[in-house]
């Protein structure tokens, strides 16, 4: 079946520097992207989301790409803090698909002071 | 308060026994939904709901069962439970205007 994956496993950056984390898609239907951050203990928390039509969205810190030719996407955060250590997911959904979301296995950030 | 709560946050149970985890949402949103993560594998979707009495399998429901008889509720049984059961679970709910929540999920240990 299809899936959402990432290219690296851990990411270790210093404190300040912005960090890249990576994520490939396989289903060429899906429309809607989300981050989402996973601290120790506790659930998937909202980072930031992209639909299809956009390729670049930014937040508070956060900026999220899309390439939809190469089925890419992936997350910056500036100025990294050690409070952004975390596993970091991405998701993907289709349009039909009744809101399931599909997950890539995690990227684990973390950040040397 | 207002949210997703999971309860219980811990939970140790035998090998055969059945155990059920709870969901409460106080939106009354649509779409519940139950995952749960291992490593190596991320979240999978065990099952999901678009509205009471509407349920549905995901990727893993193979010894699962779930029920949803009020909207806010959304219950996840383990009718003879096995090692490999042994997870972190996590229910969800979105509005399906893509605003998805989790909970702060249950650890599970089958012994």
């Amino acid at each position: 079946g299809e899936s959402v994956g990432l290219h690296l496993p851990t990411l270790s950056v210093q404190e300040g520097d912005n960090s890249i984390i990576n994520c490939a898609y396989s289903n060429s239907a899906s429309d809607y992207f989300i981050w989402y951050k996973q601290e120790s203990g506790k659930g998937p928390q909202f980072i930031i989301d992209i639909r299809s039509n956009m390729d670049k969205r930014q937040g508070q810190r956060v900026t999220v790409l899309l390439n939809k030719t190469v089925k890419h996407l992936s997350l910056q955060i500036a100025a990294t803090q050690p409070g952004d250590s975390a596993v970091y997911f991405c998701s993907d959904l289709s349009g039909g698909s009744n809101y399931k979301l599909t997950f890539g296995k995690g990227t684990l950030l973390t950040v040397n002071p | 308060d207002a949210g997703i709560t999971q309860s219980p946050r811990y939970k140790i149970t035998e090998t055969g026994r059945q155990v059920t985890l709870m969901c409460h949402q106080t939106w009354s949103h649509s779409y519940m939904f139950w995952y749960r993560q291992d490593l190596g594998h991320g979240l999978r979707l065990i099952y999901y709901s678009a509205a009471a009495d509407i349920t549905d399998k995901g990727e893993v429901p193979d010894g699962y069962v779930v029920s949803r008889s009020k909207t806010e509720n959304f219950p996840l049984t383990l009718e003879s439970a096995t090692r490999s059961q042994t997870s972190v679970y996590f229910c969800a709910t979105t509005t399906g205007n893509y605003g998805y929540t989790f909970g702060s999920g249950t650890r599970l240990t089958v012994v």
